[in-house]
């Protein structure tokens, strides 16, 4: 099974700043087989990014993705106030798919 | 617009049964694999179980293998979890999630409580 470990686990920033989120995976993902979601608090997640770095539908291109192997990035360029939430990594290189346990980002 | 609307969540003892529905529109559902994600009150998510498009193929975490079981009526575009021996641990929201390998939709949730 691939762990994957998201760093940090809470991001303290203000409105208009650059969030930068870490997901390390324990085996290489192959493919760059890798999404992220953000989920607000009472709501489902929502996919962002998959295959590490192609925008979900409809996602604003201040989110964007990076990395590949065991390393993958997603990356806020600004950030706006609806931003604020939890975010996870998730592999879908190997069985069984698994999830990161999340970072929150939370305003400063 | 793509929905997928989850049923049947509720409270259960330890040891009960409980079979959630997953109803699919906006899409030729028979094409997607669908999954099962929990989420436990406060934590993290986990995927629980997957079926191909074509439901020839059942998938399943550790966790509940043996346990649940997946199916699916592609006429009827619905899905269903039946979730037998049930544990305190599978307390959770169960969301349903049209799957490519990730979760491109996702619906809101069904709670399912395994307390005495």
């Amino acid at each position: 099974e691939i762990v994957l470990t998201q760093s940090p686990g809470t991001l303290s920033l203000s409105p208009g700043e650059r969030a930068t989120l870490s997901c390390r995976a324990s085996q290489s993902v192959s493919s760059n087989s890798l999404a992220w979601y953000q989920q607000r608090p009472g709501q489902p997640p929502r996919v962002l990014i998959y295959g590490a770095s192609s925008r979900a539908t409809g996602i604003p291109d201040r989110f964007s993705g990076s990395g590949s192997g065991t390393d993958f990035t997603l990356t806020i360029s600004r950030l706006e106030p609806e931003d604020f939430a939890v975010y996870y990594c998730q592999q879908y290189g190997g069985s069984p798919r698994t999830f990161g346990q999340g970072t929150r980002v939370e305003i400063k | 617009e793509v929905q997928l609307l989850e049923s049947g969540g509720g409270l259960v003892q330890p040891g009960g049964s409980l079979r959630l529905s997953c109803a699919g529109s906006g899409f030729t559902f028979s094409n997607y694999g669908i999954s099962w994600v929990r989420q436990a009150p406060g934590k993290g998510l986990e995927w629980v179980s997957g079926i191909s498009g074509s439901g020839g193929n059942t998938f399943y975490a550790d966790s509940v293998k043996g346990r649940f079981t997946v199916s699916r009526d592609n006429p009827k575009n619905t899905l269903d979890l039946q979730m037998n021996s049930l544990r305190a641990e599978d307390t959770a929201v169960y969301y349903c999630v049209r799957w490519n390998g990730y979760g491109d939709y996702w619906g809101q949730g069904t709670l399912v409580t395994v307390s005495s």
